[in-house]
């Protein structure tokens, strides 16, 4: 079975400091994962994915996310917040059998940057 | 390309009262997944059609169906509407392969009262 577990509800940083967002998974499969950001009155979208090739994925925005199966882990970071990058993320993980793809995803972390 | 539409963007119904929810997927895009979002639980999928069929079904009670046109629009149903079920609904579109990109609408928001 597939499980996300974002380890962390909220996040608060100070604007220009680094940002780490955590994420565990479990899957029986090779697992795509992805991190979707969600802004106040907006849709998802997405920030990046991994897919099984580079374990370091670079995204939008200047974040990124490292997938270490080791550690069962894909965590977010950011070298430097920014004010706009106040929003909820999420974490996500596909299984696929063949064309059916279900998404399972974390119940979201949401991040505050202070001035 | 035009993104993932949903109408309507606001509904205010009643306990008991039914609502249809709409999708249109980005073109050329055949697979739509339905998603309820609320605080405490997050996103709980709801279902997936992909060509017309539903591919996938999530832990919902069967007063929330779907169903998707050949055009790929999706609407979902729900009947005998409860207190609870308000909550933000969110429609993906993907072209239904394996791990791609999930494009999402910026959902309906429905509150029941």
């Amino acid at each position: 079975a597939q499980s996300v577990t974002q380890l962390d509800s909220h996040v608060s940083v100070s604007e220009g400091t680094p940002v780490l967002l955590r994420c565990n998974y479990s899957s029986s499969y090779s697992p795509s994962l992805f991190w979707y950001v969600q802004h106040p009155n907006k849709g998802l979208q997405l920030l990046l994915k991994y897919t099984s090739a580079a374990t370091l994925v670079k995204g939008i925005n200047g974040f990124e996310a490292e997938f270490k199966k080791s550690e069962t882990s894909f965590h977010l970071t950011k070298p430097s917040a920014h004010m706009s990058d106040a929003a909820e993320y999420f974490c996500v993980v596909s299984a696929s059998a063949g064309n059916n793809r279900k998404l399972i995803w974390g119940l979201g972390t949401s991040l505050a940057v202070n001035p | 390309k035009a993104g993932v539409t949903q109408t309507p963007r606001y509904l205010i119904k009643t306990r008991g009262q039914q609502v249809t929810l709409s999708c249109s997927p980005i073109s050329g895009h055949r697979s739509v997944s339905w998603y309820q979002q609320t605080p405490g639980q997050g996103l709980q999928f709801l279902f997936e059609y992909f060509s017309e069929t539903q591919r996938n079904k999530g832990n919902f009670p069967g007063r929330f169906s779907g169903r998707q046109f050949s055009n790929s629009r999706s609407e979902m149903n729900v009947s005998t509407l409860e207190l609870g079920d308000s909550a933000l609904y969110l429609c993906a579109s993907t072209t239904g392969g394996g791990s791609t990109e999930a494009f999402f609408g910026q959902g309906t928001r429905l509150t029941v009262v």
